[in-house]
């Protein structure tokens, strides 16, 4: 069965620093590997997708995540957070296009000034 | 253009009511799906409806949780029987291809 995880439950970055969010995933095949952000109260944003390709992809708002196959990872990295990234980041997988989602647990980013 | 909406955003319950949660899905994605977020739980999948066909059902956590989609296009959640466990944010999703985007949520609340 697919599987999710991401090992960081909360992360706390200063203003300017670099950021890093880990995210290990469970499938036999390729995935179709994605990024949400959440706000508070806000509904689930996409950030980036991966299908295939080119394993480093681009995504919203500086976001990059690179897909490494022999980790089963697709880390989301931003080089200089700003105050405005806190939110929480959801990692998730599907076995092909269009269908249902599984989603890590999710990671809460705060930044301090 | 407008995106997924639901109502109500809020919907607070006595347990053992039955509750209708409904999503209306950006126009002409004949994708939809269900999900919810709850604190000990995260994001589950509920229940994907796509285009004609029958729907993936494989999430529905108990025979008290059913949907149906109209005319291809809204689509509404109903929890029979409501129980303290149902608190929780659901989300609905539409897609196109290969995209879901979701709708800002119904916070439900069993009392």
């Amino acid at each position: 069965a697919q599987s999710v995880t991401q090992p960081d439950i909360h992360i706390t970055v200063s203003e300017g620093a670099s950021l890093e969010l880990r995210c290990n995933y469970s499938y036999g095949a390729t995935p179709y590997l994605f990024w949400y952000v959440q706000s508070p109260g806000q509904g689930l944003q996409l950030l980036l997708k991966y299908f295939s390709g080119d394993t480093l992809v681009q995504g919203i708002k500086g976001f990059e995540a690179e897909f490494k196959r022999s980790q089963s990872s697709f880390n989301l990295r931003k080089p200089s957070v700003h105050w405005s990234d806190a939110a929480e980041y959801f990692c998730a997988v599907g076995k092909q296009a269009g269908t249902a989602l599984i989603f890590g647990k999710g990671t809460t980013l705060s930044v301090s000034s | 253009g407008a995106g997924v909406s639901q109502s109500p955003s809020n919907k607070v319950t006595e347990k053992g009511k039955d509750v209708e949660l409904r999503c209306d899905p950006i126009s002409g994605h004949t994708a939809l799906y269900w999900y919810r977020q709850s604190l000990g739980q995260g994001l589950e999948f509920l229940i994907y409806f796509q285009g004609n066909s029958a729907p993936d059902k494989s999430g529905l956590p108990s025979d008290r949780f059913s949907a149906e989609r109209t005319g291809g296009s809204v689509s509404t959640l109903t929890i029979q029987r409501t129980q303290q466990e149902d608190s929780a944010v659901y989300l609905c999703a539409s897609s196109a291809t290969n995209e879901q985007f979701f709708g800002p949520g119904t916070r439900l609340t069993v009392l």
